[in-house]
């Protein structure tokens, strides 16, 4: 069965400090990874999205990293800021899935809080 | 350019009763999905729709269905609630079915059954 482990379950960080979050999959064979982040009670926004060729991709403050070797990935964001507080959906797209809506499968998130 | 939208934003209901939630997708976009997501948990798939027809389903029962209409609008419709129906209901909308990389999300509609 595909599954997908996101660690911490929660995190709390100073404001301006980095924080890193873990992805692990058992999806195969893979497509792609990309993480969302959620703001409570909205949808998730796309942050980064790399196929198994990519190693690391970055979108301003936010980096991911993936080794498909060992089905880990991880999302760091450096400098945080308190509109960082939000939860990080790690999501894994399988290769035979065909790109289809339901060939996805949705981490639990972890809920990242920002402290002043 | 407008993205996807829904509504309600929030809707409480009682149990046995049946709700329908839309949603607008993003501006090009003709492709829409429908996920549940439980409070703490990752979004579940429930549905796709695409030229007006379910094309991909999730594990629901058939309480859940859906429309989508000429213009890429879809309804979600749920009959009979159960209080394990409460959850935030996300729309997504891309162009065509299969390319999930270019998922949009709305911001949802948080229903509450009692």
């Amino acid at each position: 069965k595909n599954q997908v482990e996101q660690s911490p379950q929660s995190l709390i960080i100073l404001e301006g400090k980095n924080c890193t979050l873990q992805c692990n999959y058992t999806v195969s064979p893979f497509s792609n990874l990309r993480w969302y982040k959620q703001d409570t009670g909205r949808g998730p926004v796309s942050l980064t999205i790399m196929t198994f060729s990519e190693n690391t991709k970055s979108n301003g403050r936010y980096t991911a990293t993936l080794d498909a070797d060992t089905k880990q990935s991880s999302l760091h964001i450096t400098a945080s800021q308190l509109s960082d507080s939000a939860s990080y959906i790690c999501v894994v797209s399988g290769r035979y899935s065909g790109g289809g809506a339901d060939g996805l499968t949705f981490g639990k998130g972890t809920h990242l809080i920002i402290q002043p | 350019d407008a993205g996807v939208t829904q509504s309600p934003t929030h809707l409480i209901k009682t149990r046995g009763q049946q709700v329908t939630l839309r949603c607008s997708p993003k501006s090009g976009h003709d492709t829409v999905s429908w996920y549940q997501q439980a409070l703490g948990q990752g979004p579940q798939f429930i549905f796709q729709y695409y030229e007006e027809e379910e094309r991909q389903r999730g594990n629901f029962p058939d309480r859940f269905s859906g429309h989508q209409f000429p213009n890429y609008s879809s309804e979600l419709n749920v009959n009979a609630l159960w209080l394990g129906d409460s959850a935030l209901y996300l729309c997504a909308s891309s162009l065509g079915r299969w390319s999930n990389e270019k998922l949009f999300f709305g911001s949802g509609t948080q229903l509450s059954v009692l």
